[in-house]
């Protein structure tokens, strides 16, 4: 079946850091790859995506770019804010046939910045 | 558009109660879907409906019943709570079109099972 890593957390920066986040997966195919981000006391909305090898996800200062040979999508940002303190989810999906869009999610990083 | 809407927002049930989590979106999508998420371990999918009508299985059914009363709803239904159920539940939906599609994530609901 499909799987998702992150790396371990929480992970802790200051202000202007640079960061990144380990995401690798295991799955049949050619998934689709998400990261979705949750901000205290809300639900998750999508940061960003990439939806064939090499494609490169981007959004808000975010990327990450589909890796199939190591089978990795690192989210990466190159200066946090304190408004990037949040939960950070690595989603895939199965694309087409009888996955109806489902999502496997790995275990999300809690990410703090500090001033 | 309100999105996808979720009721309550908080929930606290004694073992063995029964209660059902509503869902709704107004975006006209065909699939919807519900997870729970416990710490450490991400969300885990309980079931989905990929089209009005019809629900299956998700990671972790049991324990769990759902309806998709119409395209715009989609229902949790805990028949006999248990304390592992206690969990944030988060409510999807998606226009699915053979494609890549996001997911569109409701605010949750916190239960708690004593």
């Amino acid at each position: 079946g499909n799987s998702v890593t992150q790396m371990e957390g929480p992970v802790t920066l200051s202000e202007e850091a640079f960061l990144t986040i380990n995401c690798t997966y295991t799955a049949t195919g050619y998934p689709s790859l998400f990261w979705y981000v949750q901000y205290p006391g809300e639900g998750l909305q999508l940061l960003l995506k990439a939806t064939k090898a090499d494609d490169k996800g981007s959004n808000k200062g975010f990327e990450a770019t589909y890796r199939k040979e190591t089978t990795s999508f690192h989210l990466e940002k190159g200066s946090v804010q304190v408004s990037d303190s949040a939960v950070y989810f690595c989603a895939l999906s199965d694309v087409g046939g009888t996955s109806y869009g489902k999502l496997t999610f790995g275990q999300g990083t809690i990410l703090t910045v500090h001033p | 558009n309100a999105g996808v809407t979720q009721t309550p927002k908080f929930q606290v049930l004694k073992t063995g109660q029964s209660m059902t989590l509503q869902c709704a979106q107004d975006m006209n999508h065909n699939s919807m879907y519900w997870y729970r998420q416990d710490p450490g371990m991400g969300l885990r999918l309980i079931y989905y409906s990929a089209s009005e009508g019809t629900t299956d299985k998700g990671e972790v059914p049991n324990g769990y019943n759902v309806s998709r009363l119409n395209k715009r709803e989609f229902s949790l239904r805990l028949e006999s709570a248990a304390p592992s159920q206690t969990s944030v539940y988060f409510c999807a939906s998606m226009i699915r079109d053979g494609s890549y599609n996001e997911q569109f994530f409701g605010p949750g609901t916190r239960l708690t099972v004593l």
